[in-house]
């Protein structure tokens, strides 16, 4: 079982704020990463999938970077809004399955 | 809409029976997977199946049986065998396993009493 680690368990910020994350995994037998965004009562959804070592990805006011040869990825959040509140999953695929992480709780305050 | 259904929502079973959870997609992907949630733990994989009439174990399939006879389906039999069966279960469905993103059903959270 692979060991994939997301820093910190839990976040709290202001509205406007910016913050990011770190999701660690070993970098041996790496294929991709995905981070997905999981709001309460309902199902995660996709933010971004990354292969390529460098790889940057942005999606609105949130973007993600990925660094496979030192095994992190790390998401940005620019200007948090109380819909950001979230937890925020990343998984990292070896070649036969996915292994997440289990996830920061992120809470924005109006 | 495209998309995977799980149902029930909440399921309550006594102890020593067996249960099985629904999980129908709707978006022609050929992968389907069942993943466990505990409190403090990174969802773990129970079984996946890449094509239909064939799955595989994932870290945690004892105690857990699956079918795929059809590619919208892929039910997920609790059995008695498993010793710790509370848990919430979330399938989730891909066209290809790395490339693309999972999409998730909702969840069923099974309590065992």
């Amino acid at each position: 079982i692979l060991n994939v680690e997301q820093s910190p368990q839990s976040l709290h910020v202001q509205e406007g704020d910016s913050t990011n994350f770190t999701c660690s995994f070993p970098s041996s037998n790496f294929y991709a990463l995905h981070w997905y965004r999981w709001e309460t009562a309902k199902s995660p959804e996709a933010l971004f999938v990354m292969t390529l070592n460098g790889d940057e990805k942005k999606k609105g006011r949130i973007s993600a970077t990925l660094n496979t040869k030192e095994g992190y990825s790390y998401l940005y959040i620019k200007g948090s809004q109380p819909e950001d509140s979230a937890t925020y999953l990343c998984a990292t695929f070896t070649g036969n399955q996915f292994y997440f992480g289990t996830g920061t709780s992120l809470t924005v305050i109006p | 809409d495209g998309g995977i259904t799980q149902s029930p929502k909440y399921l309550f079973r006594k102890e020593g029976q067996n249960v099985t959870l629904s999980c129908e997609q709707n978006l022609n992907h050929d992968a389907m997977y069942w993943y466990r949630q505990d409190p403090g733990q990174g969802l773990r994989l129970i079984y996946y199946s890449q094509i239909v009439n064939d799955f595989q174990k994932g870290d945690i399939a004892e105690g857990y049986s699956v079918s795929r006879e059809k590619k919208e389906s892929f039910p997920l039999t609790v059995t008695s065998a498993q010793k710790n069966p509370t848990a919430f279960y979330l399938c989730a469905s891909s066209l290809r396993q790395a490339d693309y993103g999972y999409t998730f059903g909702s969840g069923t959270r099974l309590t065992v009493v």
